[in-house]
């Protein structure tokens, strides 16, 4: 069973608008959650995260939104540019600082048209 | 420069016969972890290691070990690789767990 949902597989948004990442989750003993962005051939690079008792947090033009009771959370970036064309995966944890395994979504690729 | 290297970026081999991918990270991170990535199935976790001496399972652990003697590095060992372990593996250290820095990559080919 898939613990953390990302259900679009792409997103294509114009140059200068909001885009906007979706991510599920299932389990209610995740306290941490994280982005992370993949260019082609590199590895994924770390973007944001959020603590469960945060329900926002902002990083330039990335913040990202958390909804415990839906058990959603959302990456917005304002505004999208072309370099932000990339594979961004959501990911969560258990622990609160004491566990150290990492479960992913599949990812959503998005494109950034100039 | 900080980083996380990975060897080989490719490999082709053939079933059966034993390789290591080799992870070196020169960042003093306790934290190392190997990942695997899949169409369709994103990153998942097959090994992670909190300290020399220190590892335990991911999600997907079959077909595969691991080692930590030195903390700077965390070799991935295929004993006897099948075509199912074809795909792109990741290496990742941390100091804390959460905020992982990822290698380039290492695209093994099995047939």
């Amino acid at each position: 069973d898939q613990q953390v949902k990302q259900n679009s597989p792409s997103l294509s948004v114009q140059e200068g608008r909001i885009s906007i990442l979706n991510c599920d989750y299932t389990n209610s003993m995740f306290d941490y959650f994280l982005w992370y962005k993949k260019y082609p051939a590199e590895g994924p690079t770390f973007l944001i995260s959020i603590s469960s008792i945060k329900d926002k947090n902002e990083d330039g033009r990335f913040t990202v939104f958390l909804n415990k009771s839906a058990k959603h959370l959302s990456l917005h970036i304002v505004p999208s540019q072309p370099g932000d064309s990339a594979v961004y995966f959501c990911a969560a944890s258990v622990g609160g600082g004491s566990n150290y395994k990492l479960t992913f979504g599949k990812g959503t690729l998005l494109t950034v048209n100039p | 420069e900080a980083q996380v290297t990975q060897n080989p970026r490719y490999l082709i081999t053939v079933t059966g016969k034993k390789l290591t991918v080799t992870c070196s990270q020169n960042m003093n991170h306790e934290y190392m972890s190997w990942y695997r990535q899949d169409p369709g199935l994103g990153l998942r976790q097959i090994y992670y290691s909190m300290n020399v001496e220190v590892t335990d399972k991911g999600d997907v652990p079959e077909g595969y070990k691991v080692s930590r003697k030195e903390k700077r590095n965390f070799p991935l060992i295929l004993e006897s690789p099948s075509p199912n372990q074809t795909s792109l593996y990741f290496c990742a250290s941390s100091p804390w767990g959460y905020e992982q820095y990822f290698g380039p990559g290492t695209r093994l080919t099995v047939t």
